[in-house]
This record gives structure tokens, C-alpha cells and sequence, in this order.
């Protein structure tokens, strides 16, 4: 069982307002992950990170920032949000051997 | 280039019969992870498999296993006794140690289990 959660797991929001997802795992795993779907589409990597105060782009350019600042957490931030990212934002964590995906939360930008 | 190649974008099989998902990577760190993840209509990714590219044996776990050839660089989930909760989507995807173990995923594979 994996112990990683996403909040919200839906969101609509207005244009241009500043939006925060937020990605937590009590698995103590290193590696943390943030993907952009959209539905029945490939999975693109936005954001990673290997350690704490460590972040890396994905192969997917994107307009939103990331943290890590503990262990447990790395939220991913967009300033001001647009149609455009409107879709379904994955986070996961990795050790070794696994690697375990969130929930996801859908994002609608109106 | 490509890094992870999955050339089928959609799958039928008979249920209770087996299926074969091909996955082909590309990589020249010779420390590296191969995945297979199940994510239903619902959204949900779930883990079903993982390869290490040391690992001598092929993995199985349950009803999956994975045909790892590593000259070939494939890494094809065999999924036997196909049944009906098994449609969905599957994703293979990469983990490599020289890439700040970066994980990255192939376009998918849709499986439709046919009653």
C-alpha cells in the first residue's frame, strides 16, 4: 500500500489565479516525480527531484515551479494559471525497486 | 530520440487468454530500472512490475511477468489469463542513474479484454 496523497483531487479555478498542488509520502523515498497527463494521453515529466533542496525540469516545459524542501513534500506551484494547463497532474515517489504514483488531482483553468 | 518505445497503441485479447505488451528503451548507463504501470478509466497508475538491469531473472509478479532481453533492449509485459478488469491503459517507463534517476514513461498501450 502507498502511502502518497494529493490534494486537491479536483480543482476549477479562474484564469490567472496563483494555484498550488499539493504531493506528501510518508514512505521516507527520495526520488519525487511530477507528471502532466492528459486523458488517455502519454505522461510527461514536468518537474523531479533526488534529495531534499534538489529540483530538475522535466522534458515537458512548464510555466509552474516546484520545492522540496522536506522529504515528505513537494508541492508544485503555478503563479497564474491559464486554460492551457488545464489537465490531470500526477505526482509519484521513488526507491529503488518502486515507484508509486498519487491519485492525481484534475485541474480545470476557466 | 525516443527513449522508451511502446509500438502498439491498442490491444485486443480473448479473455482468460495471455497478451504480450512490447516495450523497447534506449539507454547507455548500464544501471538502470524498467516499469510497467496498469492506470484504468478512473486515472489511477498502479505498479504492477519492476526490472533491474542487473537482475539475472526475469521478474513475475501474479499474473504478470516481464520478458526482459536485454541485448535487445525490450522489456515486453506478458500478462496470462487475461481478464475483463484488466482493460486499460499500460505504460512502460525508464529509470536511469545518470540521469538523476529521471522516470520516463512510453506513449502506452490501450488493452481491451474481450469477454
Amino acid at each position: 500500500e502507498a502511502d502518497i496523497y494529493q490534494t486537491p483531487r479536483y480543482l476549477v479555478i479562474g484564469t490567472g489565479k496563483k494555484i498550488t498542488l499539493e504531493c506528501s509520502q510518508t514512505m521516507g523515498h527520495d526520488k519525487m516525480y511530477w507528471y502532466q497527463q492528459d486523458p488517455g494521453m502519454e505522461l510527461h515529466l514536468i518537474h523531479y527531484s533526488y534529495g531534499v533542496n534538489s529540483t530538475e525540469k522535466g522534458d515537458l516545459s512548464s510555466e509552474s515551479t516546484v520545492s522540496r524542501i522536506r522529504t515528505e513534500h513537494f508541492p508544485l506551484t503555478l503563479e497564474s494559471a491559464r486554460p492551457s494547463h488545464t489537465s490531470q497532474y500526477l505526482c509519484a515517489t521513488g526507491q529503488n525497486t518502486e515507484a508509486f504514483f498519487g491519485q492525481g488531482t484534475r485541474l480545470t483553468v476557466v | 530520440a525516443q527513449k522508451i518505445t511502446q509500438t502498439q497503441p491498442g490491444m485486443f485479447v480473448q479473455e482468460k487468454e495471455a497478451v504480450t505488451l512490447d516495450c523497447t528503451y534506449d539507454t547507455s548507463d548500464p544501471s538502470y530500472g524498467l516499469f510497467w504501470y496498469k492506470q484504468p478509466s478512473s486515472g489511477e497508475m498502479i505498479f504492477l512490475i519492476y526490472q533491474g538491469s542487473y537482475d539475472q531473472q526475469n521478474a513475475t509478479e501474479g499474473r504478470y511477468s516481464l520478458n526482459f532481453q536485454k541485448a535487445r533492449k525490450s522489456a515486453n509485459l506478458v500478462i496470462s489469463a487475461s481478464q475483463l478488469g484488466d482493460s486499460a491503459m499500460y505504460f512502460c517507463a525508464m529509470r536511469e542513474r545518470d540521469s538523476s534517476y529521471k522516470l520516463i514513461f512510453g506513449s502506452g498501450t490501450r488493452l481491451l479484454v474481450r469477454p
